[in-house]
């Protein structure tokens, strides 16, 4: 059972558009949620992280919102571009685990058109 | 830069075939996970390592096993290939306390 839900499994936005994925989770133990980009023939690779003592963390077009109470965190892709077509995962983890495990959502494909 | 090496890229076996995946990292990082990778379930640990010769099952461990005698390299193990575990099989790496997953460019395994 996925104890991180990912939606939606694609979505196709135009150049210049917003690419908004979002994440739910229920474990009230997960303090860490980074967010993987992965790129056709390449491994994931770490995009942007959160905690939960802020709402909101933004690094260039990229941004994620943490909503604490209702459980859920989203990635907001900014003036999207063709570079950016790719999947995107959402995980989370708890620092308690000293080993730093994952879970991950089940991703989204995203398609930037020109 | 990290770098997280998979031996493979493509992999071809038949069913009941022992199938040996390996990985190696370059940053001396002491964590090393195994996970495979299936459209619509994302990515799921399979085994994770913390140190030379210790393991520890993942999400779905039944139908591997793992060996790590090195610091470096991280071997995954399919003591008998079977067609459900065709997939893609990604190494990842990471050190504490930030601990960031690094990650191979995956080896795609069919089981015929």
């Amino acid at each position: 059972q996925q104890q991180v839900k990912q939606s939606p499994q694609s979505l196709i936005v135009q150049k210049g558009g917003i690419s908004i994925i979002n994440c739910a989770y229920e474990n009230t133990a997960f303090d860490y949620f980074p967010w993987y980009q992965q790129f056709p023939g390449k491994g994931p690779a770490l995009l942007i992280a959160i905690r939960p003592d802020v709402s909101e963390k933004k690094e260039g077009r990229f941004t994620i919102s943490f909503n604490k109470s209702a459980k859920q965190f989203s990635l907001h892709i900014m003036d999207s571009q063709p570079g950016d077509s790719a999947t995107y995962f959402c995980a989370a983890s708890m620092s308690a685990d000293s080993w730093g495990k994952l879970q991950f959502g089940a991703g989204t494909q995203v398609v930037v058109t020109p | 830069d990290v770098k997280v090496t998979q031996s493979s890229r493509y992999l071809v076996k038949r069913t009941g075939e022992k199938v040996f995946l390996e990985c190696v990292q370059d940053m001396d990082h002491e964590n090393m996970f195994w996970y495979r990778q299936d459209p619509g379930l994302g990515l799921r640990l399979i085994y994770f390592s913390y140190d030379v010769k210790m393991k520890e099952k993942g999400d779905i461990p039944e139908g591997y096993s793992v060996s790590r005698e090195k610091k470096e390299r991280f071997s995954l193990i399919l003591e008998s290939a079977s067609t459900n575990q065709t997939s893609m099989y990604l190494c990842a790496s990471s050190f504490p306390p930030k601990n960031i997953q690094y990650f191979g460019a995956g080896t795609r395994l069919s089981v015929l």
